[in-house]
């Protein structure tokens, strides 16, 4: 099994929905999670089984799809949420996707 | 608080050796499956290896083709990786990671830094 997701990058303003995808070469379970990882920092876990989202993790992040397409869209960007977010799939080996870089 | 504590990185000659260790404190770790992670400068998460709680299962990623070796000790809440045959491309921070079931990985560590170089 593969991820990719797209973009690969974009640039967004404060505001702006922004959708990530995350794409599984064959159909994968919902056991599929979120990281942010913002420039120089540890990644953080935002959402985990596709759509439920951590504990403490801001409610304009939401998560969904099923079998080969999953997306993570922001509602409003926030400055602080500018940075790289990764999928993951974890029924298997773990594996992660590429990330993408979000920037101003 | 779950806390990860990773050690051991520095500098080290292709082929050499090194090993990391991460200690756990914040929760009951002989429960949950351990991970490493790395992520080479610029580059993206790569996931290295998963011990389950027992140590009963164990899971490499293809690419280190036997060259790492990790192992958990219960009773002093520590996981290690043995990192053998070093190349340039291990050169990467590595990370000490808790797992959450299936659902996620839940808790980072802060990463050991492990250069490759002559």
């Amino acid at each position: 099994i593969q991820l990719t997701q797209s973009p690969s990058s974009l640039s967004a303003s404060v505001g702006d929905r922004v959708t990530i995808t995350c794409r599984a070469s064959q159909g994968i379970s919902s056991y599929l999670a979120w990281y942010q990882q913002q420039p120089g920092k540890v990644p953080k876990l935002l959402i985990y089984r596709a759509s439920t989202l951590q504990s403490g993790v801001p409610s304009r992040f939401s998560g969904s799809g099923s079998g080969t397409d999953f997306s993570l869209t922001i509602s409003s960007m926030q400055p602080e949420d500018f940075g790289t977010y990764y999928c993951q799939h974890l029924d298997g080996y773990p594996l992660f996707g590429p990330g993408t870089k979000v920037d101003i | 608080e779950v806390q990860l504590v990773e050690s051991g990185g520095g500098l080290a000659k292709p082929g050499g050796s090194l090993r990391l260790s991460c200690t756990a404190s914040g929760f009951t770790f002989s429960s949950y499956s351990m991970n490493w992670v790395r992520q080479s400068p610029g580059k993206g998460l790569e996931w290295v290896s998963s011990i389950s709680s027992s140590s009963r299962y164990i899971y490499y990623a293809d690419s280190l083709k036997g060259r790492f070796i990790i192992s958990r000790d219960n009773a002093n809440n520590s996981v290690n990786l043995q990192m053998n045959s070093l190349r340039a491309g291990d050169t990467a921070l590595y990370y000490c990671v808790k797992s959450w079931g299936y659902e996620a990985f839940d808790a980072w560590g802060q990463g050991t830094m492990v250069t490759v170089s002559s």
